[in-house]
C-alpha cells in the first residue's frame, strides 16, 4: 500500500520562529490533508490540498502531486501551536480506495 | 451548525465489560469511519462505512464491531474490553471519494 513519510519527527522551536513541515508519499494520490492534533487529542483539519497552495493566516500549504510531496508552513509560530501535525492521504482505484492514509506525524513543540 | 460528535470523552472501565463508543454526525454524509490511535502514534483505520447497511474491516484488525442503521449514526461496540483496547478511537466522515475528512473529538478509552 502507499506510504506516507513526515520530517522532522520532532521539532522545537521558540516563540515567534518559522518552520516547514514536510509529507512524502509513496505514489500519486487523489486527496491529501494536513491535520493539528492538540495536547487533548482533537484532531483539527488545516487544508485540505491535493494540488497547489493555500493560506490560513500563519498557515500555508503547498503540495506538488508531480513530485509526491507536500509542505507545510507555520509562520511566527505561538505557543498554542504546538501539537502533532499529520499529513494523510488518499488514493482512488486501489485497495486503498477512499481511506485516508496517514503519516507518523510531526511533534512540534514551541516554547514561549 | 454541523459536526461530527463523540462520546463519551473519557472512560474507564473494568475488563470483561461491554460497551458502546457513540458517533453522529449533522452532516448528511454517506462515509464515516473509525480509527484507533496509540499515544504519541500514527492513526489506523478499523471500521468504515459507505452507507446504511454498509460495514467493512479497516486496515488495522480490531475485536470491535460496528453497525450503520442510520446515516447520522455509527456506533462501535466492544463485547468485552480488555486492556489491550486501551486507546484513543476517532470517528471522522466524508461526503464524498473527493472530499476531505471532519473529525470528532474522539473517546479516550482505559481498560483496567
Amino acid at each position: 500500500g502507499i506510504q506516507v513519510e513526515q520530517s522532522p519527527p520532532d521539532l522545537i522551536l521558540q516563540e515567534g520562529a518559522n518552520s516547514t513541515l514536510r509529507c512524502n508519499f509513496s505514489d500519486s494520490v487523489n486527496n491529501l490533508q494536513w491535520f493539528h492534533q492538540n495536547p487533548w487529542g482533537q484532531l483539527i483539519n488545516l487544508f485540505y490540498i491535493p494540488s497547489g497552495t493555500k493560506q490560513n493566516g500563519r498557515l500555508s500549504a503547498t503540495t506538488v502531486a508531480t513530485e509526491r510531496y507536500s509542505l507545510l508552513y507555520i509562520s511566527s509560530s505561538q505557543t498554542t501551536d504546538s501539537g502533532v501535525y499529520f499529513c494523510a492521504v488518499i488514493k482512488w482505484g486501489s485497495s486503498n480506495t477512499g481511506k485516508l492514509i496517514f503519516g507518523q506525524g510531526t511533534t512540534l513543540q514551541v516554547k514561549p | 451548525e454541523a459536526d461530527i460528535y463523540q462520546t463519551p470523552r473519557y472512560l474507564v472501565i473494568g475488563t470483561g465489560k461491554k460497551i458502546t463508543l457513540e458517533c453522529s454526525q449533522t452532516m448528511g454524509h454517506d462515509k464515516m469511519y473509525w480509527y484507533q490511535q496509540d499515544p504519541g502514534m500514527e492513526l489506523h483505520l478499523i471500521h468504515y462505512s459507505y452507507g446504511v447497511n454498509s460495514t467493512e474491516k479497516g486496515d488495522l484488525s480490531s475485536e470491535s464491531t460496528v453497525s450503520r442503521i442510520r446515516t447520522e449514526h455509527f456506533p462501535l461496540t466492544l463485547e468485552s474490553a480488555r486492556p489491550s483496547h486501551t486507546s484513543q478511537y476517532l470517528c471522522a466522515s466524508s461526503e464524498s471519494e473527493g472530499d476531505g475528512y471532519t473529525f470528532g473529538s474522539g473517546t479516550r478509552l482505559t481498560v483496567v
